[in-house]
């Protein structure tokens, strides 16, 4: 396993509710990634931060809202969802800019009823 | 706008043999990166092996290996000795040099290795 963990594992919520996904990764990385992986399509590329600051926002509905506190963690806190949200949400981290390797968490299985 | 295609949903292969995994890409691009990802059935996605498009040199990972030929824009990945812990979904990833961490990834491919 690599070293970025994520919490829930997996997530069932209703429309109204509001939940939160964390990540954190320990390998001393400052670029962390926010990835939604949906079946039979590609990966897609959510939020990055660097430095604790975003620097890429894919065109993201704003019912997703990111929180990066330290370089060590991100958050996804998620509000009136629909079930087309429904997916694996991956967490990845990096190491300064450019770096070309990331490293992914085990993802939070997030089902929207 | 780059685009990758792994025109492989799904691959069999018997244990112990060779199989390849293709990736085709499309890109104006001259300097970039591209990648191999395994994703096993509940696990984490893993780094398999890149390619820097600059390096004319293969990269090589024990038993993982590509072939990478840039004026074709393909870059398939080659498993030898196929054992069962390789069962998982692949994908083929490429990164623009510069873009800021942005990773495209293709739809995957589905390998079974069968004992």
């Amino acid at each position: 396993e690599t070293g970025v963990t994520q919490t829930p594992r997996h997530l069932v919520m209703g429309m109204t509710n509001k939940k939160s996904l964390k990540c954190e990764q320990h390998l001393g990385h400052n670029a962390m990634y926010w990835y939604k992986q949906s079946a039979k399509k590609p990966l897609e590329l959510m939020f990055v931060y660097s430095l604790e600051e975003r620097v890429e926002n894919n065109s993201v509905p704003s019912r997703f809202s990111p929180e990066c506190p330290n370089s060590s963690h991100l958050f996804l806190h998620l509000h009136t969802l629909q079930p087309e949200d429904s997916a694996l949400y991956l967490c990845a981290s990096s190491q300064e800019q450019f770096q070309e390797t990331q490293y992914f968490g085990p993802g939070t299985r997030l089902l929207v009823l | 706008a780059q685009t990758v295609t792994q025109s492989q949903p799904e691959m069999s292969v018997q244990e112990a043999e060779t199989v390849t995994l293709s990736c085709t890409y499309d890109t104006s691009e001259n300097n970039y990166y591209l990648f191999w990802y395994k994703q096993p059935p509940s696990r984490q996605m893993i780094l398999v092996i890149r390619q820097e498009a600059y390096k004319q040199q293969n990269a090589t990972e024990n038993r993982f290996s590509v072939n990478f030929q840039k004026a074709a824009k393909s870059f398939s990945l080659k498993i030898s000795d196929s054992q069962l812990g390789d069962t998982a979904m692949y994908f083929c990833a490429f990164m623009k040099w510069g873009s800021n961490y942005k990773l495209t990834f293709g739809k995957g491919t589905l390998l079974t290795v069968n004992p």
